[in-house]
């Protein structure tokens, strides 16, 4: 079956635009995580949504937020960007929201911001 | 403050040497996982590991988790080039999210 997929790969914005971020979770899977990573801070949790509801969210000011639908699709958004926002944004899908299941990266939208 | 410390950071080997990969805590945790990423691609599970003492073969990987739960280590043997990528630890603790480490990046050349 298909992977976890996001869109787009690539994005080059310029500092105090906003940007939308989409994820594909692995058909069947309800949960969606969302990751920052950095070559400085390494990986670092943003949110996770399950049933379109945010069951957690990780220590990122309130310009990122995010949102799931109801087929489990996910998007996450950054508004008033920052050069620091320049980063992989890795979606993460698994069955459920316990931490311990396993979690199905997807590749990444790797965004930078001028 | 990192939760979980890797090391090396960084590790260049030549085919065929072992080398040990170290993912360490002050913190519990009731499992730990490993991951491997490849440039252009997300992490991918390797293994979780859950009780204390534990090991875990892979073919050529071995992970271990600590006695006390809040370490791990990871060795592989006779690396290959493919072996090559970023390896990351995570720890589970209840339902709060992961905790990833910030990595070890390692180079395997032929």
């Amino acid at each position: 079956k298909a992977g976890v997929t996001q869109t787009p790969r690539y994005l080059i914005k310029t500092r105090g635009q906003q940007v939308t971020l989409s994820c594909s979770p692995i058909s069947g899977h309800r949960s969606v995580s969302w990751y920052q990573q950095t070559p400085g801070q390494g990986l670092q949790f943003l949110f996770e949504y399950f049933s379109e509801t945010q069951r957690n969210k990780g220590n990122f000011p309130g310009r990122f937020s995010g949102r799931q639908f109801s087929n489990s699709r996910s998007e996450m958004n950054v508004s008033t960007l920052e050069l620091g926002d320049s980063a992989l944004y890795l979606c993460a899908s698994s069955l459920l929201p316990r931490t311990d299941n396993e979690q199905f990266f997807g590749p990444g939208t790797r965004l930078t911001v001028l | 403050t990192q939760l979980l410390e890797q090391s090396p950071q960084f590790l260049s080997i030549q085919e065929g040497e072992n080398l040990t990969v170290y993912c360490n805590s002050s913190s519990v945790f009731s499992s730990l996982q490993w991951y491997r990423q490849e440039p252009g691609e997300g992490p991918v599970l390797l293994v979780t590991v859950v009780t204390g003492g534990e090991v875990k073969k892979l073919k050529r990987l071995t992970f271990q988790f600590g006695d006390a739960r809040k370490d791990s280590s990871l060795h592989i043997t006779a690396a290959q080039p493919g072996d090559t990528g970023l390896y990351l630890c995570a720890g589970v603790r209840g339902n709060t999210p992961l905790v990833f480490g910030k990595g070890t990046r390692l180079s395997v050349i032929a």
